[in-house]
């Protein structure tokens, strides 16, 4: 499954809404497909799972969606913190696909 | 839960190299355990899991590493190995270790550590 994420970029102000795309190119069994975000350094965070599930301690300014094989990740009222690699991942089937990435820049 | 990758480190093409997770704070032994990579530059890169003992204990393994490393697992130290041999510069990368939890096929990375270098050249 090869997964498809836009844009690259992402610049926006504080407090703006961030609205990232994540293109299946087939089905993904039981919405298998998770957002994380990662910053240099770091380890890579869990944000969404089962495409609109927050994770553990995930504020709720972060939220998933899902129409077909279409996954958005909507991050509102940005904060500099914010500013971090988005990447989708499906876990429903082998190889466990990530999407190239989208750049948040607050 | 904690989740420490060790292990990297610059070595010669064709040599090997063994990376260790350890992990601490949850029942180790009820969890998968995937290896994803990242190369200078590029994004994340699925490189194989574990699956936990109830489902065997068996292992995948993404094309471009299959045949060359392996993952194991020892349930009592609550640690993952990743085993890399035949070793060639594009695999060059920060190697994560990452709990699952056993949804989906691969299973949910919900814990990552934060990873180790491995450079591969001569």
């Amino acid at each position: 499954i090869v997964l498809t994420q836009s844009p690259a970029t992402l610049s926006l102000s504080p407090g703006e809404r961030a609205t990232l795309s994540c293109r299946a190119s087939r089905s993904v069994a039981s919405n298998c497909l998770a957002w994380f975000q990662h910053k240099p350094g770091q380890a890579p965070r869990l944000l969404i799972y089962g495409a609109s599930n927050r994770a553990t301690d995930i504020p709720d300014r972060f939220s998933g969606s899902v129409s077909g094989t279409d996954f958005t990740l909507t991050i509102t009222r940005l904060e500099p913190e914010d500013s971090a690699m988005y990447y989708c991942q499906q876990y429903a089937k082998s190889p466990g696909t990530f999407g190239l990435g989208t750049k948040v820049e607050i | 839960v904690e989740v420490v990758e060790s292990g990297g480190g610059l070595v010669q093409p064709g040599r090997s190299l063994r990376l260790s997770c350890r992990t601490s704070g949850f029942i180790f032994g009820d969890y998968a355990v995937n290896w994803v990579r990242q190369a200078p530059g590029k994004g994340l890169e699925w490189v194989g899991f574990i699956r936990y003992r109830g489902y065997g204990g068996t292992t995948e393994y993404a094309a471009s590493v299959e045949g060359r490393f392996t993952i194991s697992r020892d349930d009592s130290k609550g640690i993952a190995d990743l085993q890399m041999n035949s070793l060639r510069s594009e695999d060059t990368a920060v190697y994560y270790c990452a709990r699952a939890r056993n949804f989906g096929h691969i299973g949910l990375m919900d814990y990552w550590g934060r990873g180790t270098l491995v450079t591969v050249s001569s």
